[in-house]
C-alpha cells in the first residue's frame, strides 16, 4: 500500500500567488515525521519543512507552511507569494518511528511551475 | 545545515564494467547513510541503508550483489554498481543523518548532489 500519496502530478501558479501542494499519508505508527523537499532541475534535494506527529502547531518556515490535519492524515505544503525560483519538483516524505526512525519514504512528487 | 558530497556527479561507462560512487559527509559524522535511486520524473526509491562498520540493509527487490555498499567510516559510504547494464542507468542519490543527539528532533536527512550514471 502507498505510504505517501501526492495526487497532483503538476501544478501551475501565478507569480506572487499562494499555492497548496497536497500530501496524504498512511501509517499505523503513532510517532512519525513528515517532510517536504524541493528538487530543482539540477537534482539536489533541498529540505523545506518538517512536522512531527505530536507537534501541536503547524510548522512554518518563511514562505513555507505545512497544513497538518492529523485526523485526515494529510500534510499539505503551502507556499505563499510564489517566486519564479520556486519552480521545481516537490516531494512529501514520511519517516516512521518518530525521532529514532530511519527510513524516509517519498511520495511520487508534484512538479510546480510558477508563471510570470 | 550540513554538507553531503557525492562523487562523481556524472559518469558514463561501458556495459559490463563496474562503477563506484562515493558519498561523504563533510562536516558531520553519520553512522547511517541511505542510497536512493531516481528515474526521470519519478520519485526517490530507497535502495539500501548503509551502516558504518556493518553490512548494509537492502530493500526488497534490490540485488545486493549488484549494488555493493561499503560504509567504512563515519563520513564515507560507497555504492558500487557491478557489471553495469543500460537498465542500471539512473540518478543515484545518497543521504545522511547526523549521528546521535546531533541529529536533533527532526532527524533531517542531508542529501548529496546526486550521481547520474549512464551505461552504454
Amino acid at each position: 500500500a502507498q505510504k505517501i500519496t501526492q495526487t497532483q502530478p503538476g501544478m501551475f501558479v501565478q507569480e506572487k500567488e499562494a499555492v497548496t501542494l497536497d500530501c496524504t499519508y498512511d501509517t499505523s505508527d503513532p510517532s512519525y515525521g513528515l517532510f517536504w523537499y524541493k528538487q530543482p532541475s539540477s537534482g539536489e534535494m533541498i529540505f523545506l519543512i518538517y512536522q512531527g506527529s505530536y507537534d501541536q502547531q503547524n510548522a512554518t518556515e518563511g514562505r513555507y507552511s505545512l497544513n497538518f490535519q492529523k485526523a485526515r492524515k494529510s500534510a499539505n505544503l503551502v507556499i505563499s507569494a510564489s517566486q519564479l525560483g520556486d519552480s521545481a519538483m516537490y516531494f512529501c516524505a514520511m519517516r516512521e518511528g518518530g525521532e529514532y526512525g530511519n527510513k524516509l519514504v517519498f511520495g511520487a512528487g508534484t512538479i510546480l511551475r510558477v508563471k510570470s | 545545515g550540513a554538507v553531503v558530497s557525492q562523487h562523481p556527479s556524472w559518469v558514463i561507462c561501458k556495459s559490463g564494467t563496474s562503477v563506484k560512487i562515493e558519498c561523504r559527509s563533510l562536516d558531520f559524522q553519520a553512522t547511517t547513510m541511505f542510497w536512493y535511486r531516481q528515474f526521470p520524473k519519478q520519485s526517490l526509491m530507497l535502495m539500501a541503508t548503509s551502516n558504518e562498520g556493518s553490512k548494509a540493509t537492502y530493500e526488497q527487490g534490490v540485488e545486493k550483489d549488484k549494488f555493493l555498499i561499503n560504509h567504512a567510516s563515519l563520513t564515507l559510504s560507497t555504492l558500487t554498481v557491478t557489471s553495469a547494464h543500460p537498465e542500471d542507468s539512473s540518478f543515484y542519490i545518497c543521504s545522511a543523518r547526523k549521528s546521535g543527539l546531533a541529529g536533533g528532533r527532526t532527524g533531517e536527512l542531508f542529501f548529496g548532489e546526486g550521481s547520474r550514471l549512464t551505461v552504454l
